[in-house]
């Protein structure tokens, strides 16, 4: 499976600024996906990045929010934008496999406290 | 360190038992299905897939078994060992046509393995 790296790994922030998160693949991959962890709680999908199209959000999430870059087939950016402390989660990106397909490799998250 | 486990069901298990975790899911047009091991400060680590046209996978240590009938998924770990201690989570794909694939987590189990 792809190499997957994160940055930063974890950050605290002042409520109303915005935060760029980076993740970085060691291999070319079609989809990159987005998730939010809050605490104690499930993953839930914030976004799906393809390149050369624009992300797709799902339900609760807007691109205004969450704006999200897709510049090549191996990085992608989340940025969580003007944030107050209920951002406060662990912000996960994934891959799909190398050869495609539904399975689905996680980075090691960036661990994000808004104050 | 993390506050995962505190939300999530737990199991506890005695180290050299076999531990079995559950989860339901409830989209019967799911065809494909996987377990995640979270680790404390980690991002999920593929563990373990199965697709809808079997009722039975094996790896090493670890069995998925899905019964599609009440739309159950388990995870068996033999003889496990304290290094499996973490958070397991079931996600499910449908796939909606093309390459539009996208995994629904379940809520998780906290598996805690005494020495």
């Amino acid at each position: 499976s792809a190499v997957i790296s994160q940055k930063p790994s974890r950050d605290i922030c002042q409520r109303g600024t915005s935060l760029t998160i980076q993740c970085q693949v060691d291999s070319q991959v079609t989809m990159m996906f987005w998730y939010r962890q809050q605490p104690g709680q499930s993953l839930t999908l914030i976004a799906t990045a393809n390149q050369g199209s624009e992300a797709t959000y799902e339900s609760g999430f807007v691109i205004d929010k969450f704006p999200i870059s897709r510049p090549n087939l191996t990085f992608s950016t989340l940025t969580v934008s003007n944030m107050s402390p209920e951002d406060s989660s662990i912000y996960l990106c994934s891959v799909d496999g190398t050869t495609g397909g539904e399975t689905q490799y996680f980075g090691p998250g960036t661990r994000l406290l808004v104050l | 360190g993390e506050s995962v486990g505190l939300h999530l069901p737990t199991l506890s298990v005695q180290e050299g038992d076999n531990s079995i975790i559950n989860c339901a899911y409830s989209n019967s047009a799911s065809d494909y299905f996987i377990w995640y091991k979270q680790e404390s400060g980690k991002g999920p680590q593929f563990i373990i897939d199965i697709r809808s046209n079997m009722d039975k996978r094996q790896g090493q240590r670890v069995t998925v078994l899905l019964n599609k009938t009440v739309k159950h998924l388990s995870l068996q770990i033999a003889a496990t060992q304290p290094g499996d201690s973490a958070v397991y989570f079931c996600a499910e794909n449908v796939n909606s046509g093309g390459s539009n694939y996208k995994l629904t987590f379940g809520k998780g189990t906290l598996l805690t393995v005494n020495p």
